[in-house]
Parts: structure tokens; C-alpha cells; sequence
């Protein structure tokens, strides 16, 4: 199986930096997702990592290190609609199957 | 465009209805999935489609009884839930496996589901 985990919630300021981290254990692994959900909506797709190092897009920066297990999710310039969980998904096991296992999420709340 | 739409937004049913939720994509993704999220918890997956052909049930109970007519399509029939069964319910899509960004998920809008 997989084991994903993340911080349940985090606070940060308006304009500031954030860094959401995630863990993993599987087998297999064959690339990390990072979505962004609002309350009572879909999830959305902000990055995805399957080799070593940062991926820039934007405020948002996602990194991958395989060999420690390790991503996170980097916000610059929060604004205020940053506020949403942050949900880290691991793609591996079942013999390297293309279906991710998402994490518990992280509630990430932006305040002025 | 990556666009997934769901029907309806919202569904209140007794335990006794029959229900169906609809789901949708024109992006060409021959992979449809269907999920069950409760509020807080991240998404747990429950049918897997792979070319209209269900290729995962995570031993979801038979009360929910998934459909793909087309490529394009995927049901969800719902048919003597419990309570507990009250969640959103998200579709999402995906190619069918690659490498890369090809395998990313795109998730509907969900349906708020609530059954009294």
C-alpha cells in the first residue's frame, strides 16, 4: 500500500510565503500530483513531479526529491482565494498503476 | 479545454430512490473514474473505467452500480443508500496510461449528495 502524509492545516499572511510539505512510502513510484480543492468544489491540478527537483509555475513551485520520499508545494504572494486544502497525490504500487492515492490534504487558511 | 461536467449539483434521495449521476467528458480520455468525498477527507477512489470496460471496483457496495455507456460517458446509479452514504461524489478522467502529464486527472464539479 501507500502511506501519504501532510499537515492538516497550516495559517499563513497575506503576501508571505508557504511551504506545504508531503511524505510518501510506496513501491513502484511513478510520480506525485499536487491538486488545490475549495470547499464544496472539484479538486484542481497545480503541478506534477516524477523526476528530481522544482517545477516553477507561476506563485506555485512544486519539488520532488524520490530517493527521500519527499515533495512540497511552495505558494508565493498568498492571496487571499490561496485559501483552500491542498491535497498531495502519489501515482505507484500495484505494480507501478497510473491511479494516485491522495493524501489526507492540507487546510491552508490565508489571513489579511 | 479539460473540462468534466456532472449532473446534478445537488441530490437529496430517500433510501428507498433510485437515482442516477451523470458525467461527462469530450477530451478524449478513455479513462473515467468516479469518487466518493466526505467533508475533510481527500477523495476515495470507487470504480475505475478503462476503454468503457470497469477495470477497478474498490469493493464498493452494491447499492452504487456504475455505468460507461461510451467514451464519453460514465454513470453512476444509486439505488437503497444509507445515510452515511452523504458525501460529494466526483468524476474525474484521464488518459489511459502514459508518462507525464498525459496521466493527469481532471475532476468534475461533483454532486453534492444527500440522503435522509
Amino acid at each position: 500500500g501507500q502511506n501519504i502524509d501532510q499537515p492538516t492545516e497550516m495559517t499563513a499572511t497575506e503576501g508571505a510565503i508557504v511551504q506545504i510539505n508531503c511524505t510518501y512510502q510506496t513501491s513502484g513510484f511513478n510520480g506525485l500530483f499536487w491538486y488545490q480543492q475549495h470547499a464544496g468544489e472539484a479538486p484542481t491540478f497545480l503541478s506534477y513531479n516524477v523526476l528530481d527537483g522544482l517545477e516553477e509555475k507561476g506563485r506555485f513551485s512544486s519539488f520532488l526529491s524520490r530517493s527521500k520520499g519527499y515533495s512540497y508545494l511552495l505558494l508565493k504572494e498568498l492571496q487571499m482565494k490561496d485559501s483552500a486544502s491542498y491535497l498531495c497525490a502519489v501515482r505507484g504500487g500495484r505494480g507501478g498503476s497510473y491511479i494516485p492515492t491522495f493524501g489526507r490534504g492540507t487546510s491552508l487558511i490565508v489571513h489579511p | 479545454d479539460t473540462e468534466v461536467t456532472q449532473t446534478p449539483k445537488h441530490l437529496v434521495m430517500g433510501m428507498t430512490n433510485k437515482k442516477s449521476l451523470k458525467c461527462e467528458q469530450h477530451m478524449g480520455h478513455r479513462a473515467m473514474y468516479w469518487y466518493k468525498q466526505k467533508a475533510k477527507k481527500p477523495p476515495e477512489l470507487m470504480f475505475v473505467y478503462s476503454y468503457e470496460k470497469l477495470s477497478i471496483n474498490e469493493s464498493v457496495p452494491s447499492r452504487f452500480s456504475p455505468e460507461c455507456p461510451n467514451s464519453s460517458l460514465l454513470n453512476l446509479h444509486l439505488h437503497a443508500l444509507q445515510p452515511e452514504d452523504s458525501a460529494l461524489y466526483l468524476c474525474a478522467s484521464s488518459q489511459e496510461r502514459g508518462e507525464g502529464r498525459t496521466d493527469t486527472q481532471y475532476f468534475g464539479p461533483g454532486t453534492r449528495l444527500t440522503v435522509l
